[in-house]
């Protein structure tokens, strides 16, 4: 079985441009999560998706929005880029996204802001 | 919140040794999933151990074994028979679950190198 794939896997933009990033889960699986690690803060959540659905987001301002379509891959899109937005944008998958599931990770895409 | 803490920035061990990393948590919840994540240069997340909360025996997965010790609210990670390839960061992670909204709350990590 395949495993969570993300395109593309580096990317470099300049302020003030905005990004798409595509994460396509394993098989079978619902739940789409997106993380953002940068050295100074961490892995820190970004949001989760679930049929469609966005179930829950993490505390970061409304230039990081994200979809999921209905064959479960989903998209995260990042407006009016600042230098700070320079991280490595890691997806994760599960089947549904139970407390006793796992969460399986794509290879990240490394974004670079100038 | 939940809150996970990873206390050693960095570890150094001989090939062949085992190692102990250090993951201690803190939650309210009863019901909670703990994991381990090793992430190499290349930047991708590999799963590597799961522990319930309700799971009466401590998990293990090869080389990897992990002492959980839930009174004192710590999930250690053991590595066996160290590897020139152990060499990584390590998380320690916990799943997060309100009124059905997920995520999970990582560590800060810790950088393990395995001298040969």
């Amino acid at each position: 079985k395949a495993g969570v794939t993300q395109t593309p896997r580096y990317l470099i933009k300049t302020r003030g441009q905005q990004v798409t990033l595509s994460c396509s889960p394993i098989s079978g699986h619902r739940s789409v999560s997106w993380y953002q690690q940068t050295p100074g803060q961490g892995l820190q959540f970004l949001f989760e998706y679930f049929s469609e659905t966005q179930r829950n987001k993490g505390n970061f301002p409304g230039r990081f929005s994200g979809r999921q379509f209905s064959n479960s891959r989903s998209e995260m899109n990042v407006s009016t880029l600042e230098l700070g937005d320079s991280a490595l944008y890691l997806c994760a998958s599960s089947l549904s996204g139970t407390q006793q599931e796992t969460q399986y990770f794509g290879p990240g895409t490394r974004l670079l802001v100038l | 919140a939940q809150k996970i803490t990873q206390t050693q920035p960095g570890m150094f061990v001989q090939e062949k040794e085992a190692v102990t990393l250090d993951c201690t948590y803190d939650t309210s919840d009863p019901s909670y999933g703990l994991f381990w994540y090793k992430q190499p240069s290349s930047g991708e997340m590999i799963f590597l151990i799961y522990q319930g909360s309700y799971d009466q025996q401590n998990a293990t997965e090869g080389r990897y074994s992990l002492n959980f010790q839930k009174a004192r609210k710590s999930a250690n990670l053991v590595i066996s028979a160290s590897q020139l390839g152990d060499s990584a960061m390590y998380f320690c992670a916990m799943r997060e679950v309100i009124q059905g909204a997920q995520k999970l709350v990582f560590g800060q990590g810790t950088r393990l190198t395995i001298n040969p």
